[in-house]
């Protein structure tokens, strides 16, 4: 079992809808991480936060909003997404420090059609 | 800037042999280095971590990884396979800043056979 849980494991939505991808964690860490994963590919990094701060932003189109209510959330709101954006989204978190791994959950399936 | 090649993108392999999959970086500072397993539908799972001392890394599921900072290698091995370790493995390298980023390689599709 993940550590690191993420809601929904599935979405289809259409390219006008609002939608928001949810990832929780009780381990303590202090950085949480979005990923994009597309098909037979690594994880591409879209955003950091650190302490709840923004800390990194992978040049990501502002059809993606990321937003860290707390230390132990972290959401991705979407809107007016491109049929290109479907992909597996995975959080990840971690102590913070940069020799400590990341945790990774299970991801969103993400479809737009 | 630091980057990392999986040298394989597939490796078939029989149940009970053994199997080494190869991992190369490159990077202007001091790293940590991670091999991560994903099996389909999943996120990533950590198999393993590098982060200083003993070049040689034990990690769950029976795999060890050896760091040899000359070759800028990072391989992973398991000496006998079984047909639940067919996933997709990654190897990622992160940089001696504070929340550097985890660069990851392209990934080497283990396919075990029986």
């Amino acid at each position: 079992d993940t550590e690191v849980t993420q809601t929904p494991k599935h979405l289809v939505m259409g390219m006008t809808n609002k939608k928001s991808l949810k990832c929780e964690q009780h381990m303590g860490h202090r950085a949480m991480y979005w990923y994009k994963q597309k098909a037979k590919k690594p994880p591409e990094l879209m955003f950091v936060y650190s302490y709840e701060k923004l800390s990194i932003n992978e040049s990501v189109p502002s059809r993606f909003s990321p937003e860290c209510p707390n230390s132990s959330l972290l959401n991705l709101h979407l809107h007016a997404l491109q049929p290109e954006d479907s992909a597996l989204y995975l959080c990840a978190s971690s102590q913070g420090e940069s020799n400590q791994p990341q945790h990774f959950g299970d991801g969103t399936r993400l479809s737009i059609l | 800037a630091q980057s990392v090649t999986q040298l394989d993108s597939q490796v078939p392999v029989f149940e009970e042999a053994p199997v080494e999959l190869r991992c190369n970086y490159s990077s202007s500072v001091s790293v940590y280095l991670f091999w991560y397993v994903q099996y389909p539908n999943q996120g990533l799972q950590l198999l393993l971590k590098y982060l200083s001392g003993s070049t040689l890394v034990k990690g769950i599921n029976g795999f060890e990884a050896e760091f040899n900072k000359s070759q800028t290698s990072f391989h992973l091995r398991k000496p006998s396979v079984h047909i639940s370790d067919t996933a997709e493995y990654f190897c990622a390298v992160r940089g001696g800043t504070s929340y550097g980023k985890l660069t990851f390689g392209q990934g080497t599709i283990l396919t075990v056979h029986p």
